[in-house]
């Protein structure tokens, strides 16, 4: 069965810090790829996605990711923080041949003002 | 464009008791998808439902069960709750059977007391 793994819990940032949140995935085949972000009290919010094409992909409020065939990798970067990045974050996998969206655990990033 | 809503908003039932969980699709979507989240973890798949039949399912008991229907919105039915039937559960709709992007509803928080 394929998973998700995020290896960061709970990360802590002082505002204007890089970001890069890590996701591995185990799933052999051919992906499509997401990161979900869920701020406080609200719902989970599409942030990016990767179908195919350019393994970098832009997503919205500054944030990008990049997809690496080879390790089996879509971490997620932004390159100064605001303090309303804070929320929490998921890496999700969609494989081809299946409908189901695998999570990872999920990060809980707070931003420091 | 009508996101995806999802009611009640919480709910409280004790063991042994079954709840109905209900969803409406994003206008333009004819594939739902159900999913568990647990506090402190990512959402986990339920089953999802497209053209009102069900198009896969995860690793949940036959207590879970589901309706789609024509106006594509659904329902969740658990039977029998348990303790651990506690958490978040959220409705994600989306086009092409769920292969495409899932979007998510607000969710129903459920307590099994």
């Amino acid at each position: 069965a394929q998973s998700v793994s995020q290896h960061n819990h709970h990360v802590i940032l002082s505002e204007a810090a890089s970001l890069e949140l890590g996701c591995n995935y185990s799933y052999g085949g051919t992906v499509n790829l997401f990161w979900y972000v869920q701020y406080p009290g609200q719902h989970l919010q599409l942030l990016l996605k990767y179908f195919s094409g350019d393994p970098l992909v832009k997503g919205i409020k500054g944030f990008e990711a990049e997809f690496i065939k080879s390790k089996f990798s879509f971490n997620l970067r932004k390159p100064s923080v605001q303090w309303s990045d804070t929320a929490e974050y998921f890496c999700a996998v969609l494989h081809n041949a299946g409908n189901m969206l695998t999570f990872g655990g999920g990060t809980r990033l707070m931003v420091k003002p | 464009e009508t996101g995806v809503t999802q009611s009640p908003t919480h709910l409280i039932k004790t063991r042994g008791q079954q709840v109905t969980l209900r969803c409406s699709s994003q206008s333009g979507h004819n594939t739902v998808s159900w999913y568990q989240q647990a506090l402190g973890q990512g959402p986990q798949f339920i089953f999802q439902y497209y053209r009102e039949e069900e198009n896969g399912r995860g690793n949940f008991p036959p207590r879970f069960s589901g309706l789609q229907f024509p106006n594509y919105s659904s329902e969740l039915n658990v039977n029998a709750l348990e303790l651990d039937d506690s958490a978040l559960y959220l409705c994600a709709s989306s086009w092409k059977g769920g292969a495409d992007t899932q979007y998510f509803g607000p969710g129903t928080r459920l307590t099994v007391l």
